[in-house]
Formats: structure tokens, C-alpha cells, sequence
């Protein structure tokens, strides 16, 4: 699987969109880019998830790139509940036996400041 | 997505004991896997829990540590085995339906080793 690279941590305004970037270099054709977070004491949330288009949800928006060595996370309206770790996680899809694994980097450190 | 349940929810144990977390979902699940998170850390994978076969660990992770079952499809357990301090972590449980492509994970377990 493709290793990710985050930054250590980021702060953002409450109320603002908050915008964490993911370098996966070496990211195949079949693998899809997924973003988790964990909030403290809690186990890691789905937030979104993508292969080459730009995916949004009720959560966040995922924006990747046109030749995917990068993509962006969008929290368009940052809350004080959005502190948490996030997780940029590239993986295979598919049912090929040990694709379903995620492989956890040690994400980014998203501070809300109100 | 599915509801997840881990109990028991935090330990503290003696050396040289076992503890068995159980983890149950509200729907049945093709993939069910056992994560660890040790203090500090980002998440490791220990092992993949498969319904009717042995559970395939991931490297440096043994079944004599840390058996696995898994009697149905919506239910698995972990025990670890003749604690030391150091297998002080939070142990989590995901989900992932067949096809679905998304990781669900439980609140975790909270285990310390005196």
C-alpha cells in the first residue's frame, strides 16, 4: 500500500474551513484515498473516501488531484468538535485477501480555536 | 453503517492474566478485524478475524498472544494472553461489509497491566 505523508498538526478559526493536505506519491491506479479521524478516547471515525473524482458528503468534501499524488480534506465550517487526529490512508479496494486492511500513518493534529 | 459494541470498555489487570474483549455488530459482516493502539500511537492492525477459519495476523503478532475467535458473522473476540505492562493500549474492533468498501470502527477497550 502507498504511504501517506501529513503534517504533524494544523490550527484552524472556528467557523472556517479547514483544509488538510495528504501527499501519496505513489499511489496506484486501484487504490483509494480514505480520511478517518479520532476524537480523544474515541475509536477512529469514516469521514470520506475517493478514487480519482472529487467525493463530497455531509461531513467533508475530498478534493484529489488530477494525477492523485496529493489530495485535500475540507471541513467547510470547522466546529470546536472537529479537534481531533486525522487520518490519510491510502488502500486497495476490491476483495483481493489483505486489500481491506488500513495501515494508519500518524496523522495530523487538527486544533478548532474559538 | 454499522453499530459496533466492545466490551469490556476499560480494564486493569494483573500480570500474567488473560483478558477477552468481545466485539458484536448489529448486522452481519463478511471482514472483522482487531486493531491496537498503544499509548501515544497511531493504530496497528494485529490481525483479521475470518468467519469459519483461522484469524491471519500481521507480522509480529502471534495466535498464542493473542487468540482470536470468530463463531458467526456478527461477533469476534480477542483475548490477550499472560499480560505484561507493555500490553497496556486501547484495543479496537472494525467492521467492514462485503462490498462496502468503508472501515467501521468500535469505541475500543482501554486495558492497563499493573
Amino acid at each position: 500500500d502507498a504511504k501517506t505523508t501529513q503534517p504533524t498538526s494544523m490550527d484552524c478559526a472556528e467557523g472556517r474551513a479547514a483544509n488538510l493536505p495528504c501527499n501519496h506519491s505513489t499511489i496506484s491506479g486501484n487504490e483509494y484515498v480514505y480520511w478517518y479521524r479520532q476524537i480523544h478516547s474515541q475509536g477512529p471515525q469514516y469521514i470520506i473516501h475517493g478514487l480519482k473524482n472529487n467525493e463530497t458528503n455531509e461531513m467533508a468534501s475530498l478534493i484529489i488531484t488530477e494525477d492523485r499524488k496529493s489530495s485535500t480534506l475540507i471541513l467547510p465550517h470547522a466546529t470546536l468538535r472537529d479537534t481531533a487526529v486525522y487520518y490519510c490512508i491510502v488502500r486497495r479496494g476490491g476483495l483481493i485477501q489483505g486489500a481491506q486492511k488500513l495501515v494508519f500513518g500518524q496523522g495530523t493534529r487538527l486544533t478548532i480555536n474559538p | 453503517s454499522a453499530v459496533i459494541s466492545q466490551k469490556p470498555s476499560r480494564d486493569i489487570c494483573q500480570r500474567g492474566t488473560s483478558l477477552t474483549i468481545q466485539c458484536q455488530v448489529d448486522s452481519q459482516v463478511t471482514m472483522m478485524f482487531w486493531y491496537r493502539q498503544q499509548p501515544g500511537q497511531s493504530l496497528t492492525l494485529i490481525a483479521t478475524a475470518n468467519q469459519g477459519s483461522e484469524a491471519t495476523y500481521e507480522s509480529g503478532f502471534v495466535i498464542d498472544k493473542f487468540p482470536i475467535s470468530r463463531p458467526n458473522l456478527t461477533f469476534s473476540t480477542l483475548t490477550v494472553s499472560n499480560m505484561s505492562p507493555e500490553d497496556s493500549s486501547i484495543y479496537l474492533c472494525s467492521v467492514e461489509g462485503e462490498g462496502k468498501n468503508i472501515q467501521y470502527f468500535g469505541a475500543g477497550t482501554r486495558l492497563s497491566v499493573l
